[in-house]
């Protein structure tokens, strides 16, 4: 099993409509988790961190964490044609100190 | 607060040449850590360091090095490149505390030819 793990997508949504983002991980004692974004041709930028079990909210964005199932997701509302880009899970996996492992990345794309 | 600095932006080599990447951190964060992006790949990480020593190493080959000096800075080095090694080499710095919190710099791409 991969230490992080994601759907690769690409994830089509229509614009205005809630685009779901998943990612699960192996470490059962990952403390540390953090969702980026990256556009095409950019470097992945930092939307979000979530530590503890449950929903942290951030504007049109919604992290949600379940350690018992080893889960976290992003939600992102309203979708607009300019989320379109690929979503990195991160994780920090304490058996190897505390590196910060990401996964794979699900393209996202919203039609206007 | 200036970010993450990484320079070259841009870089051709050939084959058997080797590559030097720079890497500034954030004024104040420690912890440098480097990865290879590349489309099949993902991100792929290399190594990580705090304090000037190696505090996480990836599963990459030793041609792959790195050092870090006590401002903080950070340098990369491949030597002998191979075909394979053409991709974004990307810089992220974190602060001691903020629970691994990492901020990424521009990146540098690396072309082998």
């Amino acid at each position: 099993q991969k230490e992080v793990e994601q759907n690769s997508g690409p994830l089509s949504v229509p614009e205005g409509a809630i685009a779901s983002l998943n990612c699960t991980y192996s470490d059962r004692g990952s403390q540390s988790f953090f969702w980026y974004r990256q556009y095409s041709g950019k470097s992945p930028e930092l939307i979000m961190s979530i530590y503890s079990n449950g929903d942290k909210e951030d504007g049109r964005f919604t992290a949600q964490l379940n350690k018992a199932s080893q889960y976290v997701s992003l939600l992102i509302r309203d979708s607009q044609p300019s989320d379109s880009a690929t979503y990195l899970c991160a994780v920090n996996i304490v058996i190897i100190h505390d590196k910060v492992i990401f996964g794979p990345g699900t393209s996202l794309s919203v039609i206007p | 607060k200036a970010g993450v600095t990484q320079t070259p932006r841009y870089l051709i080599k050939t084959r058997g040449q080797q590559v030097t990447l720079s890497c500034s951190p954030i004024s104040g964060h420690r912890s440098v850590s480097w990865y290879q992006q590349t489309p099949g790949q993902g991100l792929q990480f290399l190594f990580e360091y705090f304090s000037e020593t190696q505090r996480n190493k990836g599963n990459f080959p030793g041609r792959f090095s790195g050092r870090q000096f006590s401002n903080s800075r950070s340098e990369m080095n491949v030597s002998t490149l191979e075909l394979g090694d053409s991709a974004l080499y990307l810089c992220a710095s974190s602060f001691p505390g903020q629970q691994e919190t990492q901020y990424f710099g521009p990146g540098t791409r690396l072309l082998v030819l």
